[in-house]
């Protein structure tokens, strides 16, 4: 069975960091791209992140380029989002997710809540 | 970034009746359009994928048409548990975007 379980969310203080780890099993984690999606409090998805299966090409989304690095661990089979100078309008559930084409898989998420 | 738009933004549906979703993306994604179910407090769970090929234990009562730039998810008969958020999504382009979501509510 494949599962993908989030952890490392919290309440942060705007400029601070955060570290997300995603534990993968169940699947060759080392054949899948990897995601990280956000969605805000009743808002909608948003594409974070992403990584190739080898993890020598990543691409992110303008809002986080240069303060949010995604990287992996193929050997302990798993993903991991560094999220550094966090501002409010990162507050969100992120969840960690896996494609061939589309993303079949998601994690339960992790919440972030970036907050004086 | 390509736009995806999707419409109505909320269906309201009897229990057995047929629901349509529409979902148009800003220029051309070939078939590279997946659509997925969100209940409220769940993660995402895929359901098509390739704009009309349904995922592994999708029911068949979902199904999905299109290519290009306008895109339809069809619910034939729906069931208690169908009730929730629809989102479409592209992966023709980095970055993958989703369109705001219809919510598919009981009549």
């Amino acid at each position: 069975e494949v599962q993908l379980v989030e952890s490392g969310g919290g309440l942060v203080q705007p400029g601070g960091s955060l570290r997300l780890s995603c534990a993968a099993s169940g699947f060759p984690f080392s054949s899948y791209w990897m995601h990280w999606v956000r969605q805000a409090p009743g808002k909608g998805l948003v594409w974070v992140s992403r990584i190739s299966s080898d993890g020598s090409s990543t691409n992110y989304a303008d809002s986080v380029k240069g303060r949010f690095t995604i990287s992996r661990d193929n050997a302990e089979n798993t993903l991991y989002l560094q999220m550094n100078s966090l501002r409010a309008e990162d507050t969100a559930m992120y969840y960690c997710a896996r494609s061939w084409s589309a993303v079949d898989y998601w994690g339960q998420g992790t919440l972030v809540t970036v907050s004086s | 970034e390509i736009v995806m738009t999707q419409s109505p933004a909320t269906l309201s549906v009897s229990l057995g009746e047929r629901a349509t979703l529409s979902c148009r993306a800003s220029q051309n994604i070939n078939s590279n359009l997946a659509w997925y179910q969100q209940n409220p407090g769940q993660a995402p769970r895929l359901l098509i994928y390739g704009a009309s090929t349904r995922a592994t234990g999708i029911p068949a009562r979902f199904s999905g048409s299109g290519s290009g730039t306008e895109f339809t998810l069809t619910i034939s008969s729906l069931q208690s548990e169908d009730f929730a958020v629809y989102f479409c999504q592209q992966y023709n382009n980095w970055p993958w975007t989703f369109g705001q979501g219809n919510k598919v509510e009981i009549k």
